[in-house]
């Protein structure tokens, strides 16, 4: 089974639609983070969360929202969905070790995202 | 975190070593670098990281100047499944934040 699952991973949806992507994982890490990548781009980071308690925002948060249920669980939010959202979504664990995080960062499958 | 220079795309014959290159001429002395790969539309995935060693593991070696301003991923023995793009991303180890992606190296691995 996968250690990181992302669902749905493909959804279409119109402009003004709120739409909710889900990310679970298995592999105990504290931290977690959505990115967004566009075509022929590099991944951009959206949100990160150091724990259940801690979230922060990223390079390109407006738009969007998130939510640490649980520390195996981060939902990414748009509240109001337009079509330059349009996008493959990437949730991402890594873990710490006492103070120190690790830049190793294990990814999910992914959420291709088609806004109308 | 230190900017990174890559070639756009390259290509290498299967079962050749693949030699991507990587440029961070202002890497600061406690910045490691990473390379990661993302194979077609998938989650990027970790390969190796060093801070001024070389390193190896059962992917890839890593080999980083001296003067730490390039290194070289190397793949040994490429297959058709290392076509993939490639990132080298520095930063430093305790880094809070997420990794920050350039466009990296198009490594295309012929038959």
């Amino acid at each position: 089974d996968a250690d990181v699952t992302q669902t749905p991973r493909n959804r279409i949806t119109k402009t003004g639609k709120r739409i909710m992507l889900e990310c679970s994982q298995t592999k105990g890490h504290d931290r977690m983070y959505w990115y967004r990548q566009d075509p022929g781009l590099g991944l951009r980071l959206i949100y990160y969360s150091f724990d259940v308690k801690d979230i922060n925002k990223g390079e390109i948060s407006d738009g969007y929202s998130v939510s640490r249920q649980a520390q195996a669980k981060f939902s990414l939010s748009l509240e109001s969905a337009i079509p330059n959202q349009t996008a493959l979504y990437f949730c991402a664990t890594s873990v710490t070790s006492g103070r120190t995080a690790y830049n190793e960062q294990f990814f999910g499958p992914g959420t291709r995202l088609t806004v109308l | 975190d230190a900017k990174t220079t890559q070639p756009t795309s390259m290509d290498c014959a299967e079962g050749r070593a693949a030699n991507l290159p990587c440029n961070h001429s202002t890497i600061s002395g406690n910045e490691y670098v990473y390379w990661y790969r993302q194979i077609h539309s998938q989650g990027p995935q970790y390969i190796i990281h060093g801070l001024k060693n070389n390193e190896t593991n059962e992917m890839a070696s890593l080999i980083i100047t001296e003067d730490r301003k390039s290194s070289t991923l190397i793949l040994p023995h490429a297959t058709l499944r290392d076509t993939a793009v490639y990132y080298c991303i520095v930063r430093v180890r305790g880094g809070a934040d997420g990794l920050t992606f350039g466009k990296g190296t198009h490594l295309i691995i012929q038959p």
